[in-house]
């Protein structure tokens, strides 16, 4: 599969291969992420979450960890699909307010 | 209902018109957020609005003014924008608290000429 340790703004994965997608938060306060994925012309899709108090969590073909020692969360895509391609962006939110922080992004795109 | 529903999906408009972007949702959710999107960079959070106030504004120009009349309904006023201000709006809600995901609307694709 493909895997990088750093942020990286675009990824390109084989179909059938696993992709590794990673993020670097700042906020040590931070309580809460998410994992959202935008396609084009479209608003952000909610993929999956976790909360500061767990260190990883499983969805379907999605699986998210979070290393709060080191600030880092990652997403991993299972099997990855043609309908994967997108931009993926990690968010995070403080422990006592509605701000919602977005990281950078990576595109992602799947090669048949 | 899981929809977050945002008109109109396009707007073109000049530097002197006054326009509304509206955004609406059913899921009851007292949280509603502006964000604002350039080409290829993650959202901006604009403005948040908690129980129909509004709670945040990240120093956003007076030219986009936001206004919640209701729990289900979001606006954004916009009034003597630039070219700059061209982006992609998003609306998006959530349950109030601090473990809740924010659901987005599809945005309104805005040019300012």
């Amino acid at each position: 599969g493909e895997s990088v340790g750093l942020h990286l703004p675009t990824l390109s994965v084989q179909e059938g291969d696993n992709s590794i997608i990673n993020c670097a938060y700042s906020n040590s306060a931070s309580d809460y992420f998410i994992w959202y994925k935008q396609e084009s012309g479209k608003g952000p899709q909610f993929i999956i979450d976790i909360r500061s108090n767990m260190d990883k969590r499983q969805g379907q073909r999605v699986t998210v960890l979070l290393n709060k020692t080191v600030k880092h969360l990652s997403l991993q895509i299972a099997a990855t699909q043609p309908g994967d391609s997108a931009v993926y962006f990690c968010a995070e939110k403080g422990s006592n307010d509605y701000k919602l922080s977005f990281g950078a992004g990576t595109t992602v795109t799947v090669r048949a | 209902d899981t929809e977050v529903t945002q008109t109109p999906k396009h707007l073109v408009m000049g530097m002197t018109n006054k326009k509304s972007l509206k955004c609406e949702q059913h899921m009851g959710h007292r949280a509603m957020y502006w964000y604002k999107q350039k080409a290829k960079k993650p959202p901006e959070l604009m403005f948040v609005y908690s129980y129909e106030k509004l709670s945040i504004n990240e120093s956003v120009p007076s030219r986009f003014s936001p206004e919640c009349p209701n729990s289900s309904l979001l606006n954004l006023h916009l009034h003597a924008l630039q070219p700059e201000d061209s982006a992609l709006y998003l609306c998006a809600s959530s349950h109030p608290g601090v473990n809740t995901e924010a659901f987005f609307g599809q945005g309104t694709r805005l040019t300012v000429v």
